[in-house]
Formats: structure tokens, C-alpha cells, sequence
């Protein structure tokens, strides 16, 4: 069981928004700790999507966007495209484990 | 072009080891701390490893601690793990991956295209 809880799945119609959340225990994101996304199409390595919870690496479209609160955090996508389908992770700081944790993953279906 | 290459994986039987290498090229590796990230199949991901520039300060998961071992020659651009007392568990593709930002507000970016380990008999 990862230590940050994501959906298993989420889909979406092309055009749409989704998001996917990413919700924490005290120890991690409830602690400060920033949030990054990543995008692993399957069969390929990770990608960075949104690292300190909301800002986009050069290359990444400004359909994704990430933001943070004091208990969750959120990905969203909005103008969903048929290349959006992929699996998503969050990631974060743990200061109870004393290491960094990623949550379980979300599969994007953009039907 | 930042790329990081990985090798070394292949077909352990449990108890074995088994030595991972990656090669970074198109940044000045000597400054950023690194990482190793693996995935078993069909799963999620899971960080393992963070080694600093000057290999002064390295963390483990708890997973691997006490059995893996984490390193770099930056004369190299390499970074490696050396994996003892392999289980069937530790299963996975491992990923070399570059950890940007700051401590421990770290991200993982970018990746290797990893390399696949099976542990079996």
C-alpha cells in the first residue's frame, strides 16, 4: 500500500478536464513537503509532468497543471487528448520514512 | 541532451547479486545528487536509492537496506548499485534517475530508459 493514496483509475472524453488526486498522510504532504507528477506512457520510462506542486518543466503543455493544499494534491488536464492516455504518479517527501514515496499510480483512459 | 544510460540487469537466482551501472552524459553529473527508482511488473514505483554529489550522505528505502549499495565515480559520469542477497521480490525495472531541486523537496528528472532484473531459479 503506498504511502500516497491515488485513484486507480480516471477517464475522460477527448476535449474534457480530468484530475487526479493525490491525497497524504502528516508525515508527507500534510508536512510542507512539495508534490511532483510524472507520466509514464507504458513500456517507457517516467517523465516529470509538474514538479513544487505547480510548475511545468519546459516542453510540458499548459494543459497540465498541478496545485496543493494543506491535505491533497491535484493534477489536472484539461483538453484531453487521445496522447494524454498514460499512467500518472505522484510523488513527495516522507520525514517519518526518511525517504521519498510515490503514490500508487493513476491509469488516464481518454475514451 | 541530458541522457542517462543503464545496464547490468539480467537473470539472478534468489540469494545472488548483481551489479547495476548508468552513464550520464550532457550535464556536469559531479553536482547533482542521483537516484535509483525501480518498478516491478505491472506495478508502481519505488524509490531505492539517493547518493549526494560527493557521496557524503546516501539513503536507502528500507526495502534494500543492509542488502544494496549505492555509488558513483564522477570521473566516470557513473553512477551504481550493487545488489546482495537478491529476492524474488526485488523483481523489477531499475531506473537511474537524476534528483533535482533541493533537499528534500526533490524531484526525479530526467530518467534512464532502465534496465529489467529478475530474480528466479
Amino acid at each position: 500500500q503506498s504511502v500516497l493514496t491515488q485513484p486507480p483509475s480516471v477517464s475522460g472524453a477527448p476535449g474534457q478536464r480530468v484530475t487526479i488526486s493525490c491525497t497524504r498522510s502528516s508525515s508527507n504532504i500534510g508536512a510542507g513537503y512539495d508534490v511532483h507528477w510524472y507520466q509514464q506512457v507504458p513500456g517507457t520510462a517516467p517523465k516529470l509532468l509538474i514538479y513544487g506542486n505547480n510548475n511545468r518543466p519546459s516542453g510540458v503543455p499548459d494543459r497540465f497543471s498541478g496545485s496543493k493544499s494543506d491535505t491533497s494534491a491535484s493534477l489536472a488536464i484539461t483538453g484531453l487528448q487521445a496522447e494524454d492516455e498514460a499512467d500518472y504518479y505522484c510523488q513527495s517527501y516522507d520525514s517519518s520514512l526518511s525517504g521519498w514515496v510515490f503514490g500508487g499510480g493513476t491509469k488516464l483512459t481518454v475514451l | 541532451e541530458v541522457q542517462l544510460v543503464e545496464s547490468g540487469g539480467g537473470l539472478v537466482e534468489p540469494g545472488g547479486s548483481l551489479r547495476l551501472s548508468c552513464v550520464a552524459a550532457g550535464f556536469t553529473f559531479s553536482d547533482y545528487r542521483m537516484s535509483w527508482v525501480r518498478q516491478a511488473p505491472g506495478k508502481g514505483l519505488e524509490w531505492v536509492s539517493s547518493i549526494i554529489s560527493r557521496s557524503t550522505s546516501i539513503s536507502y528505502s528500507d526495502s534494500v537496506k543492509g542488502r544494496f549499495t549505492i555509488s558513483r565515480d564522477n570521473a566516470k559520469n557513473s553512477l551504481y548499485l550493487q545488489m546482495n542477497s537478491l529476492r524474488a521480490e526485488d523483481t523489477a525495472v531499475y531506473y537511474c534517475a537524476r534528483f533535482s531541486g533541493s533537499y528534500p523537496y526533490n524531484w526525479f528528472d530526467p530518467w534512464g530508459q532502465g534496465t529489467l532484473v529478475t530474480v528466479s531459479s
